[in-house]
């Protein structure tokens, strides 16, 4: 299947804003994830947002979505050394199917 | 315990060994997923149950063999494995009619 696209690689101060984009493959995706991965763990559910609204905010993170350009951000307020993590964005298919991307690894400075 | 669990955490097998993984999901959850999560590729799906019947099998090669006992338990039976093989396997659940998965921990598999 086609791919969902993330930068590889965000690099912050501690204290900044982080902004991870990603872009999706699927118009008919009903809902779009944030997930979060810590090294050697599995992966732990960010946020998600239904596909009919544009933004959503839960307490640091705020999800924006952009259907006619299939993009998705996830921002993270007043980022701190723990948020270093890979996070993924992920598509819903076929009812059921999750389609993720590779993930990008934020590194927190600092 | 809480969530989904998977064991063992850590599996070192030769190609000729037999081994399984093991998941668990205590989320009250009817449908479970196994991913196979590589190096710099996205995560891929190799199997899916709903309602303990399968229903996605991503061309999964045979040495990989799935089993859902009952809602709450998934295993993955390995057999004849390649080094290549050598991932992170993430167990998910989920329930049926939502599409937001819950995972696992993963178990890290070395295949020599």
């Amino acid at each position: 299947g086609e791919d969902v696209e993330q930068s590889l690689f965000l690099s912050v101060r501690e204290g900044d804003s982080s902004v991870i984009n990603c872009t999706y493959t699927d118009s008919s995706s009903t809902y779009l994830y944030w997930y979060k991965q810590e090294p050697g763990a599995g992966l732990q559910l960010l946020t998600y947002i239904f596909s009919n609204m544009d933004m959503k905010q839960d307490q640091r993170l705020t999800v924006l979505l952009n259907k006619k350009d299939k993009h998705l951000s996830l921002r993270i307020a007043d980022t701190q050394t723990g948020d270093s993590a890979i996070y993924f964005c992920a598509e819903s298919i076929a009812g059921y199917a999750l389609n993720f991307g590779k993930g990008t690894s934020l590194l927190v400075t600092p | 315990e809480t969530g989904v669990t998977q064991t063992p955490r850590h599996l070192v097998m030769g190609m000729t060994n037999k081994k399984s993984l093991k998941c668990e999901q205590h989320l009250g959850h009817n449908a479970m997923y196994w991913y196979k999560q590589s190096a710099k590729k996205p995560l891929e799906l190799m199997f899916v149950y709903s309602l303990e019947e399968r229903v996605e099998n991503n061309s999964v090669p045979s040495r990989f063999s799935p089993e859902c006992p009952n809602s709450s338990h998934l295993f993955l039976h390995l057999h004849t494995l390649q080094p290549e093989d050598s991932a992170l396997y993430l167990c998910a659940s989920s329930q049926t009619g939502s599409e937001t998965q819950y995972f696992g921990p993963g178990t890290r598999l070395l295949v020599l």
